[in-house]
């Protein structure tokens, strides 16, 4: 079946302005997750959905950023005033159920700021 | 402050020069442990799930052993398609049901 998509695939911006990144997990997956990979670094944890429950925002690097998962599928993530220590490749994930399950990861978005 | 670290950074071999990755952990509670692999320019790809320490999982020319403070990756006979990073990652009791902590993987190279 289809895995996780992710759009864009690359998006170059200039410092200050908005960004919206898209993510659609596997059908019938109630668990998404964003996570960030920075050059050099470990994936960092963003943010995770479950059903209808509150996200879990504790992983927001600052207020510029937020997340939104629309009718318990499609997901934004929303960078705000972009900086340039922003650049990064966002990686989108989803699962059956949060917790143990393996996570299936998307191909990620390449953002650089300019 | 939990924590995961992957050694070496980076590993070379010859084909079939059999080896292992090193993911040693640091968490309160381990619920599970992760082993990816990523392709550069993809999302990682899932290997396995280790649950208890002496489990152990193979896959190919991949097995993935756990203890109580690490886990290894070991890789019997590698092909220069098993070229990739390799990563760890720790869920943890404590933490958020979502926030796998990942190290910063072992690139692996394999040459024929």
């Amino acid at each position: 079946g289809a895995g996780v998509s992710q759009s864009p695939s690359n998006k170059v911006t200039e410092k200050g302005k908005d960004v919206e990144l898209r993510c659609d997990p596997i059908s019938g997956h109630t668990a998404l997750y964003w996570y960030r990979q920075s050059l050099g670094q470990g994936l960092e944890f963003l943010i995770y959905f479950q059903g209808n429950s509150a996200p879990d925002k504790s992983g927001l690097p600052s207020d510029r950023f937020s997340a939104e998962r629309t009718g318990g599928s499609v997901s934004t993530l929303t960078i705000q005033r972009t900086q340039q220590e922003d650049s990064a490749v966002y990686l989108c994930a989803s699962s059956p159920i949060a917790g143990v399950n393996e996570q299936y990861f998307g191909p990620g978005t390449r953002l650089t700021v300019t | 402050e939990d924590q995961v670290t992957q050694s070496p950074e980076a590993l070379r071999l010859q084909e079939g020069e059999s080896s292992s990755l090193n993911c040693s952990y640091t968490v309160s509670g381990l619920r599970g442990l992760f082993w990816y692999r990523q392709d550069p320019g993809k999302g990682p790809e899932f290997l396995f799930t280790l649950y208890s320490a002496g489990e152990e999982k193979e896959k190919e020319r991949l097995k993935a052993t756990l203890t109580k403070k690490e886990s290894f990756l070991h890789i019997t006979a590698p092909k220069p398609e098993d070229s990739a990073t390799y990563l760890c990652a720790a869920l943890d009791y404590g933490g958020s049901q979502g926030n796998l902590i990942f190290g910063k993987g072992t690139k692996l190279s394999v040459k024929p």
